[in-house]
């Protein structure tokens, strides 16, 4: 296992297009969550699954983004109706989430996404 | 809500020398954990060092020291013998660890860019 792997890399995509990413996180990690980093800015907090569950949801993910993991192994994030202000890069991180607090997490190289 | 601040937006150091990062955070929780990640161009996140609250005991790693100081709410990174391959950007986070469960999520900093000279 080479570590968390997100795809696609980069994607362009015209102002009102559907877009999908996808996140494979390290084999047996429980926990994965989605991050947001826009220019000039740390990452913020989308989304977070434990397991198939998603548990917490960010005020950031307007009803136009949408995540699943299904059977709690690797997790899509989709976007519809894409807007300019969406263009950012799109993190995925993953811990073993084996209940004590995971004071790692692991991150991919992310999704860097252009709306134009 | 946290809050993570980190003042320096860029600092530069020259090879082998020695940097400090600042960080200072807004909590009211008691239990909690710090981060300093680095992210390198074009690659992915890494983990530098961690420091539990609990803990009075600054971490160190290798050339990676923190000075925590809880009362003041600041934690920053020590770099010793900086090299090349620091250059990066350097975030502060923190995490919530609430008892009754936490989904240990990362509050960020918005990064330091620390550039070091050859």
């Amino acid at each position: 296992d080479t570590g968390v792997s997100q795809n696609p890399r980069h994607k362009i995509t015209k102002r009102g297009q559907n877009v999908t990413f996808r996140c494979d996180p390290i084999s047996e990690h429980n926990r994965l969550y989605w991050y947001r980093q826009t220019l000039g800015q740390g990452p913020e907090f989308l989304t977070y699954f434990q397991n198939e569950a998603q548990l917490e949801k960010s005020r950031l993910l307007s009803d136009r983004f949408s995540a699943e993991r299904p059977k709690g192994s690797f997790s899509t994030l989709e976007i519809q109706r894409t807007e300019q202000g969406d263009s950012a890069m799109y993190l995925c991180a993953s811990s073993p989430g084996q209940g004590a607090p995971d004071t790692e997490a692991f991150f991919g190289q992310g999704t860097r996404l252009t709306v134009v | 809500a946290q809050t993570v601040t980190q003042s320096q937006p860029e600092m530069s150091v020259q090879e082998a020398e020695t940097v400090t990062l600042s960080c200072t955070y807004d909590t009211s929780e008691s239990n909690y954990y710090l981060f300093w990640y680095k992210q390198p161009p074009s690659r992915q996140m890494i983990l530098v060092i961690r420091q539990e609250a609990y803990k009075q005991q600054n971490a160190t790693e290798n050339r990676f020291s923190v000075n925590f100081q809880k009362a003041a709410k600041s934690f920053s990174l020590k770099i010793s013998d900086s090299q090349l391959g620091d250059t990066a950007m350097y975030f502060c986070a923190f995490m919530s660890d609430r008892s009754g469960g936490s989904n240990y999520k990362l509050t960020f900093g918005k990064g330091t860019l620390l550039t070091v000279n050859p």
